[in-house]
């Protein structure tokens, strides 16, 4: 597609639920990225994709939180039991590759935004 | 380490009137800065960004930034706003020791337009 595609864009679900956002990037982008933006605060980096190397997951906050890509395609994140505090919207980014990620060069989706009740 | 601070968590401006959103960070590298809009219920989009070249950077919409290492800053501006300026502004930062975690975003300014 023309730009990053994210799904769904809205999301309730009830506390101890699973739940899982789906990302596809734009096409021929090698890197992928998760972020979170909780209400008033700046992007919190989740876990990176670049290509078939193993992802980064360093900013992933917790073990009930986990991310899959498939090649250079489709990713989903994963919410496991979760919780109120996952409350937020989940952006997904794409890059040519990891250099135009350092360099700025992120294209975004729209986001998830995520309600745990 | 690197990290970055967005002076305002709200600007407010007239139609018309410039428009300065600050942004002072920290890099134990040499960094390259961005600046990103969100507009209600969008994605971010890049704005301008430095990357060691001329300091005063111009960006897309008619907003430019001026990179100062001396203050540790990189304020934008731009010299009258529109209405359709109305978004979230997050300034970040990238140093060359950065991994893929090495954009580190401020928490936003939402820059208010008055009619």
């Amino acid at each position: 597609g023309a730009g990053v595609s994210q799904s769904p864009s809205n999301k309730v679900t009830e506390k101890g639920k699973d739940v899982e956002l789906r990302c596809d990037p734009i096409s021929g982008h090698t890197a992928l990225y998760w972020y979170r933006q909780r209400l008033g605060q700046g992007l919190e980096f989740l876990i990176y994709f670049q290509g078939n190397s193993a992802p980064d997951k360093s900013g992933l906050p917790s073990d009930r939180f986990s991310a899959e890509r498939t090649g250079e395609s489709v990713s989903t994140l994963t919410i496991q039991r979760t919780q109120q505090e996952d409350s937020a919207v989940y952006l997904c980014a794409s890059s040519l590759d990891s250099l135009a990620g350092l360099s700025g060069e992120l294209f975004f989706g729209e986001g998830s935004r995520l309600t745990v009740l | 380490a690197q990290s970055v601070t967005q002076l305002d968590s709200h600007v407010s401006v007239s139609e018309g009137t410039p428009v300065l959103l600050r942004c002072n960070y920290s890099s134990s590298y040499s960094p390259s800065l961005f600046w990103y809009v969100q507009h209600p219920n969008k994605g971010l989009q890049l704005l301008l960004k430095y990357t060691s070249a001329a300091t005063l950077v111009k960006g897309i919409n008619g907003f430019e930034a001026e990179f100062k290492k001396s203050e540790t800053s990189f304020h934008l501006t731009k010299p009258s706003a529109h209405m359709s300026d109305a978004a979230e502004y997050f300034c970040v930062v990238s140093d060359s020791g950065g991994g893929a975690d090495g954009l580190t975003f401020g928490k936003g300014t939402h820059l208010i337009i008055q009619p």
